[in-house]
């Protein structure tokens, strides 16, 4: 069965700390994608990881992809309140479909 | 730049209702992507389609079918409609490796 499991689900942090979300994935896939979504709103595309060892960094965001544990990890560095929103990860296991994670819903509070 | 255009945005059906969402895009992507989300929950795929004439199954096909008879367009039909099926659907497009576009969504309520 495909499986995306992100944790944590929910994640409340003050401004200025630093956080990391986890993406385990059940395939052997080697492209994971971040998306973002604001309340009310659509996905936005964050990052596209498509190779072992692949990081990519925009502004306060950063993720990686190791494929050989089936981990991603999006770490967020000196949290802002406008980083409220929940991010979603997605394995594409056969170039064609997207498999989802549940998502973790960020709050990040003066 | 219009990207991808779901049709309506809105809708309220009364069950056993049939009905019809369109998804057009304009980047010549081969891929199209239909999606049902619900509250509190992540992108469930309901169908999609790696180009024109073709379309499968994702994780819940059921009570719903979809068409690709031009390529720009992606079409999600719900025959019969059900309470079950009250969420809100994106349509998204994609080429190959390259990151989904998302429409700005369907809401659908079924009474």
């Amino acid at each position: 069965e495909l499986k995306v499991e992100q944790n944590p689900l929910f994640l409340s942090m003050q401004e200025g700390k630093n956080y990391t979300i986890y993406c385990n994935y059940s395939t052997t896939s080697d492209r994971l994608y971040w998306y973002r979504q604001d309340p009310g709103k659509s996905l936005e595309s964050l990052f596209v990881l498509l190779s072992n060892g692949a990081v990519k960094q925009e502004g306060r965001l950063m993720a990686s992809l190791d494929t050989k544990a089936r981990l991603s990890t999006l770490h967020i560095t000196a949290a802002v309140h406008d980083l409220s929103a929940t991010y979603f990860c997605a394995e594409s296991p056969y170039g064609q479909n997207f498999v989802f994670g549940p998502g973790t819903r960020l709050s990040v509070l003066p | 730049n219009a990207g991808v255009t779901q049709t309506p945005k809105f809708r309220v059906l009364k069950t056993g209702q049939s009905m019809t969402l369109l998804c057009a895009q304009d980047m010549n992507h081969e891929y199209m992507y239909w999606y049902r989300q619900d509250p509190g929950m992540g992108l469930r795929l309901i169908h999609y389609s790696v180009g024109e004439g073709t379309t499968a199954k994702g994780e819940v096909p059921d009570g719903y079918n979809v068409s690709r008879l031009k390529k720009q367009n992606f079409l999600l039909g719900l025959e019969s409609a059900a309470p079950s099926q009250t969420s809100v659907y994106f349509c998204a497009s994609s080429s190959q490796v390259a990151p989904q576009h998302f429409g700005d969504g369907t809401r659908l309520s079924i009474l």
